[in-house]
């Protein structure tokens, strides 16, 4: 099955400063890879995604790359703000692959921390 | 803004205790889901559901754990005789089919003591 690895564990950037967080996965198949923001014990909340048919997704001060051939793909936050402090997941999808709907698989967590 | 909600935001429990965990998914999705997160550690797939059946498991989803749509909006997560290691949050998704998003509800923290 598809396994997500995700670097670094914890990040500690100053306010204004760039955040990157990287992710690898493992099955060539997958072909949706969503982020989510989760807040101190509260739910996931997607942020942004990209499929497989595209390199580059931005969003305002939020962007994700995508690199099929290296199977890696990247959250770029910049102009960071002491709001954007919280744990940062990436997950990856076989759309449509199965009949399993919306399967994720989670990478293990970053720890994003702002800092005025 | 329509969302996914889930009863109890806490349960605790005895070992060796049923416990139903519910959830209300978004009225027009058809797609069902349970994760599960073990305190600090990564989200986990549990089951998905489609179709009034299980589309797909995970090797954690074991003859003690079971889902059911007993009605037309509810979706429940059953653990039988539930253990000290199945203490973890439990979120429940649901997403429409066609669309990429999985929306998730607000979990349910089980304690089992």
């Amino acid at each position: 099955g598809e396994n997500v690895e995700q670097h670094p564990s914890t990040l500690s950037v100053q306010e204004g400063d760039s955040a990157v967080i990287k992710c690898t996965y493992s099955d060539s198949a997958s072909n949706y890879f969503p982020w989510y923001k989760q807040e101190l014990g509260k739910r996931p909340q997607l942020i942004i995604d990209i499929r497989s048919n595209v390199g580059e997704k931005k969003d305002q001060r939020i962007a994700v790359t995508l690199n099929k051939t290296a199977k890696h793909f990247s959250l770029h936050i910049t102009e960071t703000q002491p709001e954007d402090s919280a744990v940062y997941f990436c997950a990856a999808s076989g759309l449509g692959l199965t009949g399993g709907g919306n399967k994720l698989t989670f990478g293990t967590g970053t720890q994003l921390k702002v800092e005025l | 803004e329509p969302e996914v909600t889930q009863t109890p935001s806490h349960q605790v429990t005895q070992m060796g205790q049923e416990v139903i965990l519910r959830c209300v998914p978004i009225s027009n999705h058809l797609y069902f889901y349970w994760y599960r997160q073990i305190l600090g550690q990564k989200v986990e797939f549990l089951v998905s559901f489609y179709n009034n059946e299980i589309s797909e498991k995970s090797e954690i989803f074991d003859d003690q754990f079971s889902v059911e749509r007993p009605d037309g909006s509810n979706f429940t997560l059953k653990i039988r005789s539930t253990k000290l290691e199945d203490s973890a949050m439990y979120f429940c998704a649901s997403s429409q089919p066609g669309r990429t998003e999985a929306f998730f509800g607000q979990g349910t923290r089980l304690t089992v003591v």
